[in-house]
């Protein structure tokens, strides 16, 4: 069965630290695309980073970068400095390569930043 | 670029009754996927629409149902609403790119709907 695992139900940091989300997932495709998604309060999915299954660099994004390790099946995200607009909901989701097959999200990550 | 656009951004309704959501993609994004968020469901999906197609649903009743116009403009319509249908609904769209998992999905800012 194809699935998105998150572990950490709530992480904080401080300002200025690096943080990194846990994220672990679970497929027999070869080919399979890991996204992550920032929630804040708003509700909006703000689109983080990709990382696709056959890249062999890791994906970065300014300050988000995913450490992909494909045989551990993990696709963690590093937010680096982090700031008090990080506070929020964080998801990884993957999309396998089937045609019109669907988003699989984990169940969350809230990131909360003090100053 | 203007981003995914949804209306409305906030609705009340009672039991029984229906809601019409609209959702409208990023220019050139011809694929629409429609998602229910609930505090203890978390984030499921209900339908995707390609170029007026459904491509794929998810296991919801057929009180939800959707469709796409020749604009790529979605709707997703709840009939007979229950309790339970409260939620947040997210519009997703995305850039077919020839390969499904390298397709980014880009999300409105949802609709809340709430059912008395």
């Amino acid at each position: 069965a194809q699935k998105i695992t998150q572990t950490q139900p709530g992480m904080f940091v401080q300002e200025k630290e690096a943080v990194t989300l846990d994220c672990t997932y679970d497929t027999s495709d070869q080919s399979y695309g890991l996204f992550w998604y920032k929630q804040p309060s708003s509700g909006e999915m703000i689109f983080l980073i990709y990382q696709g299954s056959y890249d062999e660099q890791n994906a970065t994004e300014g300050r988000y970068s995913l450490n992909f390790q494909k045989a551990r099946k993990s696709a963690n995200l590093v937010i680096s400095a982090s700031q008090l607009g990080d506070s929020a909901m964080y998801f990884c989701a993957m999309l396998p390569n089937q045609a019109g097959t669907a988003l699989i999200f984990g169940k969350g990550t809230t990131l909360s930043v003090s100053s | 670029k203007a981003g995914v656009t949804q209306t409305p951004r906030y609705l009340i309704k009672t039991r029984g009754q229906q809601v019409t959501l609209s959702c409208s993609p990023i220019s050139g994004h011809r694929s629409v996927s429609w998602y229910q968020q609930t505090p203890g469901q978390g984030l499921q999906f209900l339908f995707e629409y390609f170029s007026e197609t459904q491509r794929n649903k998810g296991n919801f009743p057929g009180r939800f149902s959707g469709r796409q116009f020749s604009n790529s403009r979605s709707e997703m319509n709840v009939s007979t609403l229950e309790l339970g249908d409260s939620a947040l609904y997210l519009c997703a769209s995305s850039f077919w790119t020839g390969a499904r998992y390298q397709e980014t999905q880009y999300f409105g800012p949802g609709t809340r709907l709430l059912v008395l």
